[in-house]
């Protein structure tokens, strides 16, 4: 399978706990997002890598949450401290993006976490 | 935060019948495109459209742009049962980002969940 793999795709913690997601993006693209989407809502960016570098963060992402993708391949995020509010579908996404414009998302499955 | 914004949020329609869905946004956009996701699944492209262009095709697929009133239009012809899902747009903000054109991110509506009757 050469899409974009997303472990665990479950996740169920108890608030206060820490818990880190992997993403597997396909491997020749550049970019590599993070989203969030919550019951009924359309996804809530997160933030976005161009090869290793972290390019941008949402302004309203919390400071308990980090990502990382060393070397450019895969991503982790991780979530400290999880409140129950952050129970949410994280979907991670890769695609082939220029400076000109960002291209076609390819997403993974998803990963689901609940906190109790 | 969300800037498209589809309409209706949700559509019920007959297998055969055309189903139309509407997205608005606030800024000015490299491209538009749209996402169907399956019920728990992740977001599966349909389509992009540029801001040069007025409308494209693909298969049963039409989707029209109009700039000047930061709206967009998908329309599925002759719906199948398979179609029911959400469907969402997403706009690549024009606004100048690290490298002087897409800001990088993808911006997401709310969506509008379809359902198709057999």
């Amino acid at each position: 399978d050469t899409g974009v793999s997303q472990n665990p795709r479950h996740k169920i913690t108890k608030r206060g706990q820490n818990v880190t997601f992997r993403c597997d993006p396909i491997s020749e693209h550049n970019r590599l997002y993070w989203y969030r989407q919550t019951l009924g809502q359309g996804p809530e960016f997160l933030t976005y890598f161009q090869n290793e570098a972290q390019l941008e963060k949402s302004r309203l992402l919390s400071d308990r949450f980090s990502a990382e993708r060393p070397k450019g391949s895969f991503s982790t995020l991780e979530i400290q401290r999880t409140e129950q509010g952050d129970s949410a579908m994280y979907l991670c996404a890769s695609s082939l993006g220029s400076s000109l414009n960002t291209g076609e998302l390819f997403f993974g499955e998803g990963s689901r976490l609940t906190v109790l | 935060s969300q800037q498209g914004e589809e309409d209706p949020q949700a559509l019920s329609i007959q297998e055969g019948e055309n189903a139309t869905m509407n997205c608005s946004y606030k800024t000015s956009i490299n491209n538009l495109q749209w996402y169907r996701q399956n019920s728990g699944r992740g977001l599966v492209h349909l389509i992009l459209i540029r801001s040069n262009e007025r409308e494209k095709h693909s298969g049963r697929l039409r989707v029209t742009l109009d700039t000047s009133k930061k709206s967009s239009s998908l329309l599925i012809t002759a719906s199948r049962a398979a179609d029911t899902a959400s469907y969402f747009c997403a706009t690549d903000d024009s606004i100048t980002g690290l490298y002087g054109g897409s800001q990088g991110n993808l911006i997401f509506g709310k969506g509008t969940k379809l359902s198709v009757k057999p």
